[in-house]
């Protein structure tokens, strides 16, 4: 069983949904959770990052963390085509300069389709 | 300006020859890292470095040797390539966090790798 688990989708929405964005994670160390949007052929960047358990909002985005059932989720409201791209959970249980490395969910391909 | 750039973005070589990828950051970051990104988009960490000194090595065949010759750049050398090496590789960069705020990396382009 992987670390970190995430639905490779495809998923395809109309312009305008809400659309809703899974990973589930086995290591209860995690306490730094994050969501990358990957263009094709382009790198990930950070779209979203929570510190343990809550929520945040940004925009369009909220992204949520429920440590008790080791399960996290970004919500994206009024989806738009640019949109569209792979997006991946990432999770660590310390920061890089204390030995902690970033363990990525499968990604998600999300669609919006005008 | 690109803030993480690597070469060359493709790569097509045969099995059993050795290749570069070459990486540098410009945004004056402590710590460099190099992914292997599968067919099914699963990403993984290979490597990372923090001021020229490595810090994780994963369970990667050594064959796959990292350099760093000053901290704004880290070099990939792959030895005897094989089948199962074609992937895309990503270099990313980080800085060392404020306590509470995200350990955030940036990643370069990609250099999408295809061994025959």
């Amino acid at each position: 069983q992987k670390e970190v688990e995430q639905d490779p989708g495809p998923l395809s929405v109309p312009e305008g949904a809400i659309v809703s964005l899974n990973c589930t994670y086995s290591n209860s160390a995690f306490q730094y959770f994050m969501w990358y949007r990957q263009y094709s052929r382009k790198g990930p960047e950070l779209l979203m990052y929570t510190y343990s358990s809550g929520n945040k909002e940004d925009g369009r985005f909220t992204a949520q963390v429920d440590k008790s059932s080791k399960y996290i989720s970004l919500f994206i409201r009024d989806s738009q085509p640019s949109d569209s791209a792979t997006y991946l959970c990432a999770m660590s249980s310390f920061p890089h300069n204390q030995g902690g490395k970033l363990i990525f969910g499968q990604g998600t391909e999300l669609s919006v389709k005008p | 300006d690109t803030a993480v750039s690597q070469t060359p973005k493709y790569l097509v070589t045969q099995m059993g020859n050795d290749k570069s990828i070459k990486c540098e950051q410009n945004l004056g970051h402590d710590t460099m890292y190099w992914y292997k990104q599968d067919s099914k988009k699963f990403l993984k960490i290979m490597f990372s470095y923090n001021n020229k000194e490595l810090i994780i090595n994963e369970t990667v065949p050594n064959r796959f040797s990292p350099k760093s010759p000053d901290k704004a750049h880290l070099n990939l050398h792959i030895n005897s390539l094989e089948l199962g090496d074609s992937a895309v590789y990503f270099c990313a960069s980080s800085q060392v966090p404020r306590v509470g705020s995200a350990d955030t990396q940036y990643f370069g382009p990609g250099t999408r790798l295809t061994v025959l």
